[in-house]
């Protein structure tokens, strides 16, 4: 059983769409983090969101943690290439990591 | 600072061989971990520490060991190697956990092959 699943697990969009990728679970958490990881790469951490119903933004993405701290969102607006990657949620819970949704922006 | 840096790159290994992967920081952090990722996966936890001398099994430890006698060194060990061993591993490091939270900082992984 997978902790934290994540979708869509693929997702090709132009350059310019929006999107949201989510992150879900039936464990509540103390906070979840998002991580973008490029090809040949390991994760950057995005963001950590500890309070439910928070939401963070940093440039064009926004995250968003459940009210019952049960669940994340990630948007993002007016995707450019460079948002090309592996998306991951975690919890710091057990060092737990989703399965990932894997973003593609076609120019 | 270079961070968190892990050798080899790259490593095709026979069944039933051994190996280590090496991973150093120098960010002075305590926490040490290592995850494998499998293709089209996200990280599985396989050790990590809490600073020289403690280790502890995270989800899926069969088949490695680790030690850590500095702060900046976390090696792992694979004896016997497996095909399912085949992946590609992530050696992190954090600061200590802060009210339930922290930033991991990944190194650029190793990918290994076993044939």
């Amino acid at each position: 059983t997978q902790l934290l699943e994540q979708s869509p697990q693929f997702l090709s969009i132009q350059e310019g769409e929006n999107l949201t990728v989510y992150c879900n679970s039936s464990s509540v958490f103390s906070s979840l983090q998002w991580y973008r990881q490029e090809p040949g790469e390991g994760p950057v951490l995005l963001v950590t969101v500890v309070t439910g119903g928070e939401v963070k933004k940093l440039k064009r993405l926004t995250f968003q943690f459940g009210d019952a701290r049960k669940d994340s969102s990630l948007h993002i607006t007016a995707a450019q290439p460079g948002d090309t990657g592996l998306y991951l949620c975690a919890t710091t819970y057990k060092y737990i990591f989703g399965t990932g949704t894997r973003l593609k922006v076609l120019a | 600072n270079a961070g968190v840096t892990q050798t080899p790159k790259f490593r095709i290994l026979k069944i039933g061989q051994s190996m280590t992967l090496q991973c150093t920081q120098d960010m002075n952090h305590n926490y040490m971990y290592w995850y494998r990722q499998d293709p089209g996966m996200g990280l599985k936890l396989i050790y990590y520490s809490v600073g020289a001398g403690i280790t502890d099994k995270g989800e899926v430890p069969n088949g490695y060991n680790v030690s850590r006698s500095t702060t900046e060194d976390f090696p792992l060990r694979l004896e016997l190697a497996a095909p399912s061993q085949t992946s590609v591993y992530f050696c992190a490091s954090s600061y200590s956990k802060l009210k339930g939270y922290n930033e991991q900082f990944f190194g650029p992984g190793t990918r290994l092959t076993v044939l």
